[in-house]
């Protein structure tokens, strides 16, 4: 039974660029959301998607965006990079049925800009 | 009102003993208390959780103890192994299902 499946592991960019991180959901799972976790912190969450709709959303700048497919797969979009945005970036995915399911997280994408 | 503090940043534990981390919050809204187990270079791990309708949880030489009027809860690990040497996170939601995470506790369990 695969868990959260992240892709890339690693990453690097530069100022201004764009990128796109991946998060495959554990089976049976219907829920993703996306945290980021700068160095020696706690993750921060960013949004969650169910149904193919962006649900949920935190402190984030629209520069930061996503996309749940009909798999349930689902995408981090980010535009103008900047150096804060370095980062771990974290998958989580759980049932949307019933209240505060466990969210289950991948190994996330360690983003670095340059 | 959407914070989650924890302490201590860090803990050093003797083998054999028991280490305690400590959690506060502050929006009585929340009603879903994990705690989140996080290797170096991997993703946090779910260990246990905690509804505000129990007082106290256990699973194996973990547990949750949980004050809702004094809106704190903690972990406690009993029989502390060097394995448990982890950055441990404490963490909190409500009806909107946002995780809102401590800022994490390094464990060191010393042999």
């Amino acid at each position: 039974d695969a868990g959260v499946t992240q892709s890339p592991t690693h990453l690097i960019k530069t100022r201004g660029q764009q990128v796109t991180l991946r998060c495959s959901p554990k089976s049976g799972h219907d829920t993703v959301s996306w945290y980021q976790q700068a160095l020696g912190q706690g993750p921060q969450f960013i949004f969650q998607y169910y149904e193919e709709e962006e649900r949920q959303r935190g402190n984030f700048p629209d520069r930061f965006s996503g996309h749940q497919f009909p798999n349930y797969s689902s995408e981090l979009n980010v535009n103008a990079l900047l150096l804060g945005d370095s980062a771990l970036y974290l998958c989580a995915s759980s049932l949307r049925q019933g209240r505060n399911q466990p969210q289950h997280f991948g190994d996330g994408t360690r983003l670095s800009i340059l | 009102q959407q914070q989650v503090k924890q302490s201590p940043q860090s803990l050093i534990v003797q083998k054999g003993g028991i280490s305690i981390i400590n959690c506060a919050y502050e929006n009585t809204a929340f009603d879903y208390f994990p705690w989140y187990q996080q290797f170096p270079g991997k993703g946090p791990a779910l260990l246990i959780a905690i509804r505000p309708d129990v007082s106290e949880k256990k699973e194996g030489r973990f547990t949750i103890s949980f004050n809702k009027s004094a809106k704190q809860f903690s972990l406690h690990i009993m029989d502390s192994q060097p394995g448990d040497s982890a950055t441990y996170f404490c963490a909190a939601s409500g009806s909107n299902y946002q995780l809102i995470w401590g800022a994490g506790t390094k464990l060191i369990i010393k042999p």
